[in-house]
């Protein structure tokens, strides 16, 4: 069975500080993965996904992510984050299935 | 695309009373997929659907919740009894089966039981 742990369950920042959200799965075989994020309100979008290739991969609004298959991780970071950011975000790793298992969210909060 | 449209966006009912959520997936998605959203227990499978087929319904948390998929373009999750500990926000997701890119999203459904 898959399984994800975010370790930061809330992260307060100020404008222009620099984002690393922790992401860690279990799985033994090929994964994907993904980080979604959820504004305040609003329900789940993409952010950006892992299948294969370039282990740092890049999304929206300026995030990317890094896949270490030797640390079974998948590390969500902005270098410098906008009180816009402000929302829920979810790393999430599907396996033969093509069914995510998310993890439990981090919470991030950034004051102007 | 008008997405994953879910109704009602908010649901204020009395404990013990019959609750209906609806989902309509992304036409050409055969995959169905109802989470639940608490503080306490973050993003919950409850159940998922393959063709209009329930696959996998482990998630379901007992018996006063059940789900249906009468044809691809409509699913209902209906609560009977409700009770004040099933106040959650519902998604509704779809995709492609087999497709690795991700699910979409509904709205969600903010129900709260008083």
């Amino acid at each position: 069975a898959q399984s994800v742990s975010q370790h930061n369950h809330h992260v307060i920042l100020s404008e222009a500080a620099s984002l690393e959200l922790g992401c860690n799965y279990s799985y033994g075989g090929t994964v994907n993965l993904f980080w979604y994020v959820q504004y305040p309100g609003q329900h789940l979008q993409l952010l950006l996904k892992y299948f294969s290739g370039d282990p740092l991969v890049k999304g929206i609004k300026g995030f990317e992510a890094e896949f270490i298959k030797s640390k079974f991780s998948f590390n969500l970071r902005k270098p410098s984050v906008q009180w816009s950011d402000t929302a829920e975000y979810f790393c999430a790793v599907s396996g033969g299935s093509y069914i995510p298992t998310f993890g439990r969210g981090t919470s991030l909060i950034v004051h102007p | 695309d008008a997405g994953v449209i879910q109704s009602p966006r908010h649901e204020v009912t009395e404990m013990g009373q019959e609750v209906t959520l609806r989902c309509k997936p992304i036409s050409g998605h055969n995959s169905l997929f109802w989470y639940r959203q608490t503080m306490m227990r973050g993003l919950e499978l409850l159940i998922y659907f393959n063709n209009n087929v329930p696959i996998d319904d482990s998630g379901m948390p007992e018996d006063r919740f059940s789900a249906k998929m009468p044809n691809a373009s409509f699913s209902t999750l209906k609560i009977q009894p409700s009770e004040p500990r099933d106040s959650a926000v519902y998604f509704c997701a779809s995709s492609l089966t087999g497709d690795r890119r991700g699910y979409t999203f509904g709205s969600g459904t903010r129900l709260t039981v008083v």
